[in-house]
């Protein structure tokens, strides 16, 4: 069973706009989640982090934010950059654990 | 380049033929992870080791797959008796040990299509 879920397939933005993508997840034992950007013909690559003892971290363009109690995390891109144009994958870590537990991604395209 | 390599990057077989593929880590790194991502979803998680131990196998790793780390360097993943539903992205990734939780980075993933 899908253990993270990322509803929305696919998410089209002006340049310069807001991205925010979306993650649920059902397992309580989850407790730090990762967001991964891939690219066709690549493999992921890490974006960006949160443990579960905070509820948002920042990266430059990038914040993840986490409500635990509803079980959602949400990425937030601004601004938006043509660039960025990739699937977004959400992932969960149990504590202890070592299998990243994915999504099925959401592709995000950015338009100029 | 000092990235995760894997070997070939794209594999086309028949069915029952065996077939090997070769992940090359970050070299400090002690962890190495194998997973297989289908058409539509996310990548979903095989096997793992941590130096030469397989320590975790998913249920998804039937008895015709097996996967090795001898020495605990590089990595290669074995598919014996292939069949059309083994066709997949096969990623390999890694990752630093000591602290309870480090980026898992991925090489470009192994194309493999069975006819």
């Amino acid at each position: 069973d899908q253990q993270v879920k990322q509803n929305s397939p696919s998410l089209s933005v002006q340049e310069g706009r807001i991205s925010i993508l979306n993650c649920d997840y059902t397992n309580s034992m989850f407790d730090y989640f990762l967001w991964y950007k891939k690219y066709p013909a690549e493999g992921p690559t890490f974006l960006i982090s949160i443990s579960s003892i905070k509820d948002k971290n920042e990266d430059g363009r990038f914040t993840v934010f986490l409500n635990k109690s509803a079980k959602h995390l949400s990425l937030h891109i601004v601004p938006s950059q043509p660039g960025d144009s990739a699937v977004y994958f959400c992932a969960a870590l149990r504590n202890s654990g070592y299998a990243l537990n994915f999504g099925k991604g959401t592709s995000l395209l950015v338009t100029p | 380049d000092t990235g995760v390599s894997q070997d070939p990057r794209h594999k086309i077989t028949k069915r029952g033929q065996n077939v090997t593929f070769r992940c090359d880590p970050i070299s400090e790194h002690n962890r190495l992870y194998w997973y297989r991502q289908t058409l539509g979803q996310g990548p979903e998680f095989l096997t793992y080791f941590q130096n030469e131990a397989q320590l975790e196998k998913s249920r998804l790793l039937s008895d015709r797959f097996s996967a090795e780390r001898p020495k605990g360097s590089f990595s290669t993943l074995e598919i014996q008796r292939t069949e059309q539903g083994d066709s997949a992205m096969y990623l390999c990734a890694s990752s630093l040990g000591q602290v309870p939780y480090n980026e898992q980075f991925f090489g470009p993933g192994t194309r493999l299509t069975v006819l």
